[in-house]
């Protein structure tokens, strides 16, 4: 069936260093969300994209949608130890719009 | 004001009991949904709703039984709770199809 795919699972990186996580869906999204879990919190919103080949950056973030809107990455330039936490994909898939499925989530750690 | 408040927080009970975790949102939003995120940080989505009305009821137990009395309300039940049942359990809500979900703080439930 339908499903969201997210890679790596884990990533550990010393500050400073880049950090990228992939979304892939077996199928086209109409749009895609990301969305940061910090440890012991609840997933806040970051970011929708729409267009295909959208590119949408918030300070050192670059989120990217895929001109075939199947796949979108979220780039983070210079990691910070805040930027400690799980990012999710999310998108709309089978059954409806209503339906937000959610990748499995890239969780990062920040070595000082 | 919260947003979007969940209680309780923490839920500690025996197998076998029955429990409720309540769901209330302030947005004005149509849509609201309960997710189960395991041990492994999954979140996966369980139900959604649609002003008061059942959308989406994925593959859940039927000891699991959502109430919707109005739609700023969501409520999870969940009869003879079962060990597998220890998971933070997260409502959200939002306004339509393709925009961002708010996420309630999360109750975690351990069944011992």
């Amino acid at each position: 069936g339908q499903q969201v795919m997210q890679i790596p699972q884990y990533q550990h990186v010393q500050e400073g260093e880049d950090f990228t996580t992939y979304c892939n869906s077996s199928t086209t999204l109409s749009n895609i969300q990301w969305y940061k879990q910090r440890p012991g919190g609840h997933p806040v919103f970051l970011i929708q994209l729409v267009k295909s080949g959208e590119v949408k950056k918030q300070k050192r973030l670059t989120f990217q949608f895929g001109e075939a809107k199947k796949n979108s990455s979220l780039h983070i330039t210079a990691t910070q130890t805040t930027d400690v936490g799980t990012y999710f994909c999310a998108g709309p898939l089978q059954g409806g719009s209503e339906k937000l499925v959610f990748g499995k989530g890239t969780k990062l750690t920040v070595n000082p | 004001d919260t947003a979007v408040s969940q209680t309780p927080k923490y839920l500690v009970t025996q197998m076998g009991n029955d429990k409720s975790i309540k769901c209330e949102q302030n947005l004005g939003h149509d849509t609201m949904y309960w997710y189960k995120q395991d041990s492994k940080k999954f979140l996966k989505i369980m139900f959604s709703y649609n002003n008061k009305e059942l959308i989406i009821n994925e593959t859940v137990p039927n000891r699991f039984s959502p109430k919707s009395p109005d739609k700023a309300h969501l409520n999870l039940h969940i009869n003879s709770l079962e060990l597998g049942d220890s998971a933070v359990y997260f409502c959200a809500s939002r306004r339509t199809e393709n925009t961002e979900a708010f996420f309630g703080q999360g109750t975690r439930l351990t069944v011992v």
